[in-house]
C-alpha cells in the first residue's frame, strides 16, 4: 500500500464548478499535512496547510480526519488557472520528510 | 518568501558521464535539504535527506554511490549523478524547509533540473 494515495484523475470540470479531491495516508503518526500545486514541468508550490479543525483560504477548503487518515481539498468556483496537478503531502514526525501522493490532475474547461 | 535556487534547469549528457546539480537557499540557512526525483506522470519520490556537515540519509533503493550528495555549507547542497545512464533521465528537485520557532513549516522547492541522458 502506498504511503499517500490519491485518485490520479484527470478531473475535467467546467469553469465555475466545485470539485473535491481526496487523499488517504497510511502512517497514523503523521503530524503535518499539506496540499501542493504543481504545474506542468514546474516545481511544486504550497497551496495550503491542512489543520485538524479544517481551514479555508478563499475558494479553497481543506479538511483533515485523523481517525480515518483522510484529507480533502475542495475548490469552489473553478477558474481556468486552477488547472494543475494537486499533490497531497504528509510530514512524518521529527524526520521532517515530506511524502507526496501521486497527485490529482485537474483540467478546468472554458 | 524564502527562495531556493537550483542549477542547472536542464542538462543533456552522454551515457557514462557525471552530472552535478546545485541547490542553494538564497535568504535562509538550511541545515537540511531534500532531494526528490520525479518521472513523467508520477509523483515526487524522496531520494535522500542532505544534512549539513554530515552524511546524507538515503531512502531505500537509492544507491548512495551513484547519487553523491554533498552539503558543505548551510546554503548549498549538491547532487552528483555519477556514470549516468538513460534510465536516470528524470526531473530532479531539491527542497528546504524553513524552521519557525523550532517548528518546520513550508517546504520551498528549487526550480528543478530536467536531466536527459543520451
Amino acid at each position: 500500500r502506498k504511503e499517500v494515495e490519491q485518485d490520479p484523475g484527470p478531473f475535467n470540470v467546467p469553469e465555475g464548478a466545485t470539485v473535491a479531491f481526496n487523499c488517504t495516508y497510511s502512517n497514523s503518526a503523521s503530524q503535518s499535512f499539506f496540499w501542493y500545486r504543481q504545474d506542468c514541468r514546474k516545481e511544486p508550490k504550497l497551496l495550503m496547510s491542512v489543520y485538524s479543525s479544517g481551514n479555508e483560504d478563499g475558494r479553497f477548503t481543506a479538511q483533515l480526519n485523523r481517525a480515518s487518515q483522510y484529507i480533502s481539498l475542495l475548490i469552489r468556483d473553478s477558474k481556468l488557472s486552477d488547472s494543475a496537478t494537486y499533490l497531497c503531502v504528509v510530514n512524518y514526525g521529527a524526520t521532517n520528510k515530506l511524502i507526496f501522493g501521486t497527485g490529482t490532475l485537474l483540467a478546468v474547461q472554458p | 518568501g524564502a527562495v531556493v535556487s537550483q542549477h542547472p534547469s536542464w542538462v543533456i549528457c552522454k551515457s557514462g558521464t557525471s552530472v552535478k546539480i546545485e541547490c542553494r537557499s538564497l535568504d535562509f540557512q538550511a541545515t537540511t535539504m531534500f532531494w526528490y526525483r520525479q518521472f513523467p506522470k508520477q509523483s515526487l519520490m524522496l531520494m535522500a535527506t542532505s544534512n549539513e556537515g554530515s552524511k546524507a540519509t538515503y531512502e531505500q533503493g537509492v544507491e548512495k554511490d551513484k547519487f553523491l550528495i554533498n552539503h558543505a555549507s548551510l546554503t548549498l547542497s549538491t547532487l552528483t549523478v555519477t556514470s549516468a545512464h538513460p534510465e536516470d533521465s528524470s526531473f530532479y528537485i531539491c527542497s528546504a524547509r524553513l524552521l519557525t520557532g523550532g517548528l518546520s513549516t513550508e517546504a520551498f522547492f528549487g526550480q528543478g533540473t530536467r536531466l536527459t541522458v543520451v
